[in-house]
């Protein structure tokens, strides 16, 4: 079956306790992306990935880090979360940057 | 923030009854693209509509593109009980990036 996997699906933390969400998709996609959704902000673009060793930053980068070192995998990495970033996170992929996008189930992370 | 926008944020209609649902955004685009997501779950992608169309159908979707006022609108008829979601628009831009509006949450009642 075609799909986008994240694991977690949930995480409680601690602030400055290092964190990796990993995402992996199965479908051949070249471009790769992380979103954030916030109540009443919508979704933002957090990094994306054109291909392997290929990443830029999105419209909110600050806090995080990504690899991309295989085409299936784009891990999200947080090296010392804090309290905002409580959100639910979501990987999606596509064939490329202008197709359409297929997410993952979301990662609800909490940090305390 | 390149982010778009939809309205109304809120629309509750009966069962068979049409669903308009509008979004604008701000800067040119290669194509904007209209999501589902049910309650916390992960986006569902509806249909994309490129810059240089004006209309597309899927089933009972229609979507409008009007360029010239950076605005789109998503119809779904004939709604059913299960078509309640959440609703965004995303437009995607030429430097790659998807911008996607606040949403919009559809309430069919049955």
């Amino acid at each position: 079956e075609a799909q986008v996997t994240q694991n977690p699906r949930y995480l409680i933390t601690v602030t400055g306790k290092k964190l990796t969400v990993t995402c992996s998709q199965n479908m051949n996609h070249e471009y790769m992306s992380w979103y954030r959704q916030d109540p009443g902000l919508g979704l933002r673009q957090i990094y994306y990935s054109m291909n392997v060793e290929v990443t830029d930053k999105g419209d909110v980068p600050e806090g995080y880090k990504v690899s991309r070192k295989e085409k299936r995998n784009f891990p999200l990495i947080l090296e010392s979360p804090s309290p905002n970033q409580t959100s639910l996170y979501f990987c999606a992929s596509s064939l490329s940057k202008v197709r359409e996008q297929f997410f993952g189930p979301g990662t609800r992370l909490t940090v305390l | 923030s390149q982010q778009g926008e939809e309205d109304p944020q809120a629309l509750s209609i009966q069962e068979g009854e049409n669903a308009t649902m509008n979004c604008s955004y701000k800067t040119s685009i290669n194509n904007l693209q209209w999501y589902r997501q049910n309650s916390g779950r992960g986006l569902v992608h509806l249909i994309l509509i490129r810059s240089n169309e004006r209309e597309k159908h899927s089933g009972r979707l229609r979507v409008t593109l009007d360029t010239s006022k950076k605005s789109s609108s998503l119809l779904i008829t004939a709604s059913r009980a299960a078509d309640t979601a959440s609703y965004f628009c995303a437009s995607q831009t030429g430097a790659n990036n998807l911008f996607f509006g606040t949403g919009t949450r559809l309430t069919v009642i049955p």
